[in-house]
């Protein structure tokens, strides 16, 4: 079963750093485009960040560029998300997902808080 | 990188037929096939329901299909049902590998 499992959201404060991480399963991982989702409380999906296959590319929404890390380690089947300089609307619930131009599956999302 | 446009809502009875539309511009989904849709029901994980403007993933009911004119893409659902309840998102590539997703669409079966 293809499965994806996000990990490391929390509560930080305004400034803060924080690592996401999303554990790959059940397909060959190092074959997949994979890509971070975030949706804020109550709110719509936004396109955070993608990474190919081999790590060699990146590209991020103008929101996070250069605060935000996508990376990836094919030996460990996991995609993360280095998040610095964290702001109150970063706030959001953080999916993974598997794909190019469209997304499937996606984990079942890890909670990021910033407030102080 | 402004959102796709969607109505916020659309509504049906049972056995109805609903169109969702999602406008963009000709820089996202007016120059490229490459629109996607995506259910998603309360405290739940987004589901794939179309790719490439009308593409069914499998498993994925024939009752939706999907279709797009100019900078605007739609998603039908025919023989609307209870469990067609959610929100519905539209997704385009904008080029530069980057995604804009639709502000969604809540979907209410009368």
């Amino acid at each position: 079963e293809v499965q994806l499992v996000e990990s490391g959201g929390g509560l930080v404060q305004p400034g803060g750093s924080l690592r996401l991480s999303c554990a790959a399963s059940g397909f060959t991982f190092s074959s997949y485009w994979m890509h971070w989702v975030r949706q804020a409380p109550g709110k719509g999906l936004v396109w955070v960040s993608r990474i190919n296959n081999d790590g060699s590319s990146t590209s991020y929404a103008d929101s996070v560029k250069g605060r935000f890390t996508i990376s990836r380690d094919n030996a460990k089947n996991t995609l993360f998300l280095q998040m610095n300089s964290l702001r109150a609307e970063d706030t959001a619930v953080y999916y993974c997902a598997r794909g190019i131009h469209s997304f499937d599956p996606w984990g079942q999302g890890t909670l990021v808080t910033v407030s102080s | 990188q402004s959102a796709l446009t969607q109505p916020a809502s659309v509504s049906g009875s049972p056995g109805q037929s609903i169109t969702i539309s999602c406008t963009g511009a000709s820089s996202d989904v007016g120059s490229y096939n490459l629109v996607s849709w995506y259910q998603q029901h309360p405290g739940k994980a987004p589901k794939l329901m179309i790719y490439e403007v009308s593409k069914r993933p499998s498993g994925v009911s024939n009752r939706f299909s999907g279709s797009k004119s100019g900078n605007t893409a739609s998603l039908t659902i025919s023989g609307l049902q209870a469990e067609d309840e959610a929100d519905y998102y539209c997704c385009s590539y904008a080029g530069s590998t980057t995604y804009v997703f639709g502000t969604g669409t809540k979907v209410t079966v009368l």
